[in-house]
């Protein structure tokens, strides 16, 4: 199996500063890592992926890293706008042959007034 | 292209009930994922499928939630009976059988039982 440990549960910062949020994992085969962000009241939409042959990934003001020694991937929002603010979920993939995503608990993404 | 359909949106069960969940895969998607999403638990995989097969079937939820595909474009989620502890947002979510398709979710059924 596998276990997401995403943190933090709950992040605030400056609209126009950066902000970031980590995901662990325990498996080692785990090759795939997607982010998913819900707005309240929607479904979890795929906003960023990466998968285990590469370690940075970017677009549109959004950057993901993935470290597999450490078995930990980030995901960095640049420039935060009030449109970033919604919940943001980690997952990952273990093994081939199956698509079943691990996620994570999901952090509370808002902007300080 | 249509995406994931679910119904009904949302639903309100007395407690013993039986409810029936549906979710209509986007076509041509061999993977169907029925999930549960909570405040406290987050996102739990309740059922995987592939190709109508059952890949997976979540162990803390055998006993009352039973889901089903009896065809490649159509799923069903039974809880029987249902509990107030089952009050969540069922999300079923598809996507093509090759390694690394994020899958694509449907709306969700707000489930409430009283």
């Amino acid at each position: 199996g596998e276990q997401v440990e995403q943190l933090p549960s709950i992040l605030r910062v400056q609209e126009g500063s950066s902000a970031s949020i980590n995901c662990t994992y325990e498996n080692s085969a785990s090759n795939y890592f997607p982010w998913y962000k819900q707005e309240p009241g929607e479904n979890p939409k795929l906003i960023i992926d990466i998968r285990s042959n590469m370690e940075r990934k970017q677009t549109q003001g959004l950057i993901v890293l993935l470290d597999k020694k450490a078995k930990r991937f980030s995901l960095h929002i640049t420039d935060t706008q009030p449109g970033d603010s919604a919940m943001y979920f980690c997952a990952a993939k273990t093994g081939t042959g199956s698509n079943r995503l691990t996620f994570g608990k999901g952090t509370k993404f808002s902007l300080i007034p | 292209d249509a995406g994931v359909t679910q119904t009904p949106r949302h639903e309100v069960a007395e407690k013993g009930q039986t409810i029936i969940l549906k979710c209509e895969p986007v076509s041509g998607h061999n993977d169907l994922f029925w999930y549960r999403q909570t405040k406290i638990q987050g996102l739990e995989l309740l059922s995987y499928f592939r190709s109508k097969s059952l890949m997976e079937d979540g162990g803390a939820f055998k006993d009352r939630f039973k889901a089903e595909m009896l065809n490649s474009s159509f799923s069903t989620l039974k809880i029987q009976p249902t509990e107030p502890k089952d009050s969540a947002v069922y999300l079923c979510a598809s996507s093509l059988a090759n390694n690394n398709q994020a899958p694509l979710f449907g709306e969700g059924t707000r489930l409430s039982v009283l």
